[in-house]
């Protein structure tokens, strides 16, 4: 079956660092994506990962690693407006991306 | 920047109704998908369209049916709605398949309360 876990939730202080790690089952696997949803809105776009390592951009990094089924999303210097679900999703081929359930991060003061 | 819109926010309908939910994007993407999000079990792929008057099911297509007359616009409709179909409702475009291009640009989404 395809499988996608990641933690429900997570909580960190406002300044801190934040790893949402993700580990993935599937038939195929084309890349993974992050996206990030607030309360009530649309997933806006994080991440792409295609190949091994770690990508950064910003604040915010990605890492994958395909021979362990996993990926992990950093988040550095962490603002209160980073309050908000992320969803760890795999291109598996085609026009098929499977989403997990997302982990909701709360970043206290 | 890509805009992906939906026709309600909120919508409130009785059992039986038949629902339109209506979706435009305005970056001439060839692909627009739609999905229903519930708590703890992610986004669920109901139908996509990956031009125009065509159409896949997705993974939980039944009760649902869609509508592609025109690239920008991709329909969903819920012929006889039920309760177990109160849920949010996404809608997402991308262009073309092929690695960094399958980015899916989301709408904000029409939460959908059916009676």
């Amino acid at each position: 079956g395809q499988n996608i876990d990641q933690p429900t939730e997570m909580t960190a202080t406002e300044g801190a660092i934040v790893q949402i790690n993700c580990t993935y089952q599937t038939s195929g696997f084309n890349g993974l994506f992050w996206y990030q949803q607030h309360a009530g809105e649309a997933p806006t776009f994080l991440s792409y990962n295609v190949l091994d390592g770690l990508e950064e951009k910003g604040r915010f990094s990605s890492f994958l690693s395909r021979s362990k089924g996993y990926s992990y999303l950093l988040l550095k210097e962490l603002q209160m407006k980073d309050s908000a679900s992320y969803l760890c999703a795999v291109h598996t081929g085609g026009f098929k991306t499977i989403f997990g359930a997302g982990t909701r991060l709360f970043v206290k003061a | 920047d890509v805009k992906v819109t939906q026709s309600s926010r909120y919508l409130v309908k009785r059992t039986g109704e038949k629902v339109f939910l209506e979706c435009v994007q305005d970056m001439d993407h060839e692909n627009m998908f739609w999905y229903r999000q519930d708590p703890g079990l992610g986004l669920r792929l109901i139908y996509f369209s990956y031009d125009v008057k065509m159409k896949e099911k997705g993974d939980i297509p039944e009760g649902y049916s869609v509508s592609r007359e025109k690239k920008e616009r991709f329909s969903l409709i819920l012929e006889s709605a039920s309760t177990n179909q109160t849920s949010m409702y996404l809608c997402a475009s991308s262009r073309l398949s092929g690695g960094d291009q399958e980015t899916q640009y989301f709408g904000p989404g029409t939460r959908l309360l059916v009676l």
